[in-house]
């Protein structure tokens, strides 16, 4: 199996800063990656795939980069609502799989 | 907008066959490949299997003896079943379109408990 692993665990920022979370990928995975968020008590929420493409109606702060084993989320203007849990996924190679998880919290 | 909604029972005697359904509204399910994905405290986000609008499935080696995906396309549905079910089985489970999950249902609480 692919193993992802997602740094940092968890993440203090402010409303208004930057902030960047990676993802490792155990083997290369080309730039078939993708971001969620997560919510406490709901579903993850599609925010990236293909390691750079934004999904419609996902705000522009939101960018991603990468390929073969090192990507990145960077948010941009951190806002209220962006206070989340983060994953990343490869859907590479069987079993497709995730990182552990990132989770942003408010300073 | 594809919607997606899991459904089945919340509770599972242990040894026993969880089955889930998910249907989906606002798209037609002979396309894309369909998921199941299961969230627990101790492992995070586990991907169960997909099957694709033509009946081809791939599961998660993990679960492979245990898992059934099948499709219903007459009722835009597609279902779990997940055999001999212990305590570790108890999550929230999720049905999920595509090989990036652009989109998911709101996810089920199943326990396994007698």
């Amino acid at each position: 199996d692919i193993q992802m692993t997602q740094s940092p665990s968890s993440l203090s920022a402010s409303v208004g800063d930057r902030v960047v979370i990676t993802c490792r990928a155990s083997q290369g995975i080309y730039n078939y990656l993708a971001w969620f968020q997560q919510k406490p008590g709901k579903a993850p929420k599609s925010l990236i795939y293909d390691a750079s493409r934004l999904r419609s109606g996902v705000p522009s702060r939101f960018s991603g980069s990468g390929s073969g084993t090192d990507f990145t989320l960077t948010i941009s203007n951190l806002q209220p609502e962006d206070f989340a849990t983060y994953y990343c996924q490869q859907y590479t190679s069987y079993p497709y799989t995730f990182g552990q998880g990132t989770k942003l919290e408010i300073k | 907008q594809v919607q997606l909604q899991e459904s089945g029972p919340g509770l599972v005697q242990p040894s026993e066959t969880l089955s889930l359904s998910c249907t989906v509204s606002g798209g037609y399910i002979r396309s894309y490949y369909w998921s199941w994905i299961r969230q627990s405290p101790g492992k995070g986000l586990e991907w169960i299997g997909y099957i694709y609008y033509s009946g081809t499935t791939n599961y998660n080696p993990s679960l492979n003896s245990r898992v059934t995906i099948s499709l219903d396309t007459s009722k835009n549905q597609f279902s779990l079943k997940l055999n001999s079910v212990t305590a570790a089985d108890t999550a929230i489970y999720y049905c999920a379109r595509a090989v990036n999950f652009d989109s998911w249902g709101q996810g089920t609480l199943v326990t396994v408990s007698s």
